[in-house]
């Protein structure tokens, strides 16, 4: 069985800092790992994805991933934050891609 | 290229009542699956779509159908809608088979049911 999860419901960032939003995953195979971000009344767009290749996953708007395999961990970084990251941010885990298990979410607040 | 669309984007019923989701999926895209996602909650699976037949279904009760298409369009049928099917009910497709197995999934916008 698979699941997710996402430690801190709610992380609040300045402006510039460093952006740290923590998932762990459980799961009996190697397993496929996915950021989304949800923007308000939106559906989810991918961030990033972990397919058994290079362990540190570049995303798109700066955003990185890097899987730990020991940790079973899977965490979300940007090294400055800006306001328009400023969502929901749910990690997810597949085994063969027919079903996905989502955590919780993180909202991520941006401080000016 | 074409994202996944999904309609209508809001709707109203009253418990009891039966509703039915639509969704196009991406261009090239075969397999289509179905989430729900309660207010500040991840989005659950609900099932999934592959060549017109259902090949994975998450914990939904029966009274949570569907349906593909030959053009790779899906309907989500719930009967009998109770208080709790209030949510956004999310549409997502990919490409199934072959090398591209990573099962990333490109999201549609949802439709947001309210039950009364």
């Amino acid at each position: 069985a698979q699941s997710v999860t996402q430690l801190g419901s709610h992380v609040s960032v300045s402006e510039g800092a460093l952006v740290l939003l923590r998932c762990n995953y459980s799961s009996s195979v190697p397993p496929y790992l996915f950021w989304y971000v949800q923007y308000p009344n939106q559906g989810l767009q991918l961030l990033l994805k972990y397919t058994s290749a290079a362990t540190l996953v570049k995303g798109i708007n700066g955003f990185e991933a890097e899987f730990k395999k020991s940790e079973t961990s899977f965490h979300l970084t940007k090294p400055s934050a800006h306001m328009s990251d400023a969502a929901e941010y749910f990690c997810a885990v597949s085994d063969t891609g027919n079903q996905c298990y989502f955590g919780t979410g993180t909202s991520l607040t941006v401080i000016p | 290229e074409t994202g996944v669309t999904q309609s209508p984007t809001h709707l109203i019923k009253t418990r009891g009542q039966q509703v039915t989701l639509r969704c196009s999926s991406q261009s090239g895209h075969n397999t289509v699956s179905w989430y729900q996602q309660a207010l500040g909650q991840g989005p659950q699976f609900i099932f999934q779509y592959y060549r017109e037949e259902e090949n994975g279904r998450g914990n939904f009760p029966p009274r949570f159908s569907g349906l593909q298409f030959p053009n790779y369009s899906s309907e989500l049928n719930v009967n009998a809608l109770e208080l709790d099917d209030s949510a956004l009910y999310l549409c997502a497709s990919r490409v199934s088979g072959g090398a591209l197995r990573t099962g990333e999934l490109f999201f549609g916008e949802g439709s947001r049911l309210t039950v009364l």
